[in-house]
């Protein structure tokens, strides 16, 4: 069964790099989908971020292009997302996920609170 | 960019209740779209895909309809385990846009 986990800093600073990683088991990511990063403000909607194929072709939301970046690494079967430039705005829960157009495999999620 | 808006943005209802939660997107997504369930302190949980695909595992009280602009989901008969928020989402476009959000709450 495959499962999703993010893992990362709780807390960044502003200004600073938010950086989290997602681990994936029960299925390797060169196997199809693409996969995603997903985010949530506390008591607010959703957002989607970026997706990535294990090829290396990427999809970033176009609100959040210039300050993303997302990548993989097949050996390790994980996926990686960087922002930078943090502000208060970019608290959010954090999510990874599976993508086939829509988002079918969740991680639980991570609260990222950027606060100096 | 396209925009989903749902109606209503909370809806109070019954256990036993038929309810309806409507999706309108800006512009025809043909049936690109998708509904999810959330609950407190947890991820998202898809429900439905393409329109009207039901997800494997998810209860068959739960059905979408609809294409173009207008969609629907629909919960024929509500349990206590359905009361969360839901959201649609568009997947034609590349920026894979979502709803605002409907609170189903006793």
């Amino acid at each position: 069964q495959m499962q999703l986990q993010e893992s990362g800093p709780g807390l960044v600073k502003p200004s600073e790099t938010l950086s989290l990683k997602c681990s994936v088991s029960g299925y390797s990511i060169t196997d199809g989908y693409f996969w995603a990063w997903i985010r949530q403000p506390p008591g607010k909607g959703l957002e989607w971020i970026a997706s990535i194929y294990h090829s290396g072709t990427t999809y970033y939301n176009p609100s959040l292009r210039s300050r993303v970046s997302i990548s993989v690494d097949t050996s390790k079967n994980q996926i990686f997302l960087k922002l930078n430039s943090v502000t208060a705005p970019d608290t959010a829960f954090y999510y990874c996920a599976t993508q086939g157009g829509h988002f079918g495999t969740w991680g639980r999620g991570i609260l990222v609170t950027v606060s100096s | 960019d396209i925009q989903l808006t749902q109606s209503p943005s909370t809806l109070s209802a019954s256990v036993g209740d038929r309810v309806t939660i409507t999706c309108r997107a800006s512009e025809s997504i043909v049936t690109w779209l998708a509904w999810y369930q959330q609950k407190p302190g947890r991820a998202p949980k898809l429900l439905i895909y393409r329109a009207s695909t039901l997800e494997t595992g998810v209860p068959s009280r739960f059905s979408g309809s609809g294409s173009g602009t207008e969609f629907t989901l629909t919960i024929s008969s509500l349990q206590p385990d359905d009361f969360a928020t839901y959201y649609c989402q568009e997947f034609k476009t590349y920026s894979y846009t979502f709803g605002q959000g409907t609170k189903l709450e006793i």
